[in-house]
């Protein structure tokens, strides 16, 4: 029954190391997304696709790299990690496209990533 | 630019009363305003929405929001707080002109006491 789904929940690894975050969606939507969200709480988005094609790619480190395969995964590979990517990473998605847009996201439970 | 201020890191209010969590708006469209509650450890939720007609909008939990436009505001309320609506609100802004993108605000910390 989870619409928006991500794993693993909890990531704890060293700095250097190579790790990736899965997300799916059942809702049938054609957007999804990828937020930090920092110490603070303060979300700032990293990532967006549509229909897998990439639309938003804000200034993020090119060591993180999503890949949609299709419209219902967006996972997230980020390579190096460094101490400062220590945060809550949230996928989501909405619907924006034909068959009537509703626009709001809706958010997965989120990964915790705490880089040693 | 487009961006959403909430001006309140925190609100407190007794169980019971009525609250109000501020939201004020920039955006070069029209806007497309929401509100999320995440509660500790956990993903945002949708609360409520305006995209077009009524200015006062209703949504889960027995919250509502006014869209006042003159105001650039977008402001969260609910006639009889909680214990259990405490959480943090973001309040958030849609641009439709600019691949859809949403801004969030930086969160509002809501404290009901018994």
């Amino acid at each position: 029954d989870t619409a928006v789904s991500q794993t693993p929940k909890y990531l704890v690894t060293q700095m250097g190391n190579d790790k990736s975050i899965k997300c799916e969606q059942n809702l049938g939507h054609d957007t999804m997304y990828w937020y930090k969200q920092d110490s603070k709480k303060f979300l700032k988005i990293m990532f967006s696709y549509n229909n897998k094609e990439l639309i938003i790619n804000e200034t993020v480190p090119n060591r993180f790299s999503p890949k949609s395969p299709d419209k219902a995964h967006l996972n997230l590979h980020i390579n190096s990690l460094e101490l400062g990517d220590s945060a809550v990473y949230f996928c989501a998605s909405s619907q924006d496209g034909s068959g009537g847009p509703s626009y709001e996201q809706y958010f997965g439970p989120g990964t915790r990533l705490t880089v040693t | 630019a487009q961006s959403v201020a909430q001006p309140e890191d925190q609100v407190n209010v007794a169980e019971g009363n009525p609250l109000t969590v501020k939201c004020t708006y920039s955006v070069s469209g029209n806007p497309y305003l929401f509100w999320y509650v995440q509660y500790p450890n956990r993903g945002l939720q949708f609360l409520l929405k305006y995209i077009t007609g009524d200015n006062l909008v209703k949504g889960s939990y027995g919250f509502e929001a006014e869209f006042n436009k003159s105001q650039t505001s977008f402001h969260l309320k609910k006639p009889s707080a909680l214990v259990s609506d405490s959480a943090l609100y973001f309040c958030a802004v849609r641009d439709i002109s600019n691949f859809n993108k949403f801004y969030f605000g930086s969160g509002t910390k809501l404290n009901v006491k018994p």
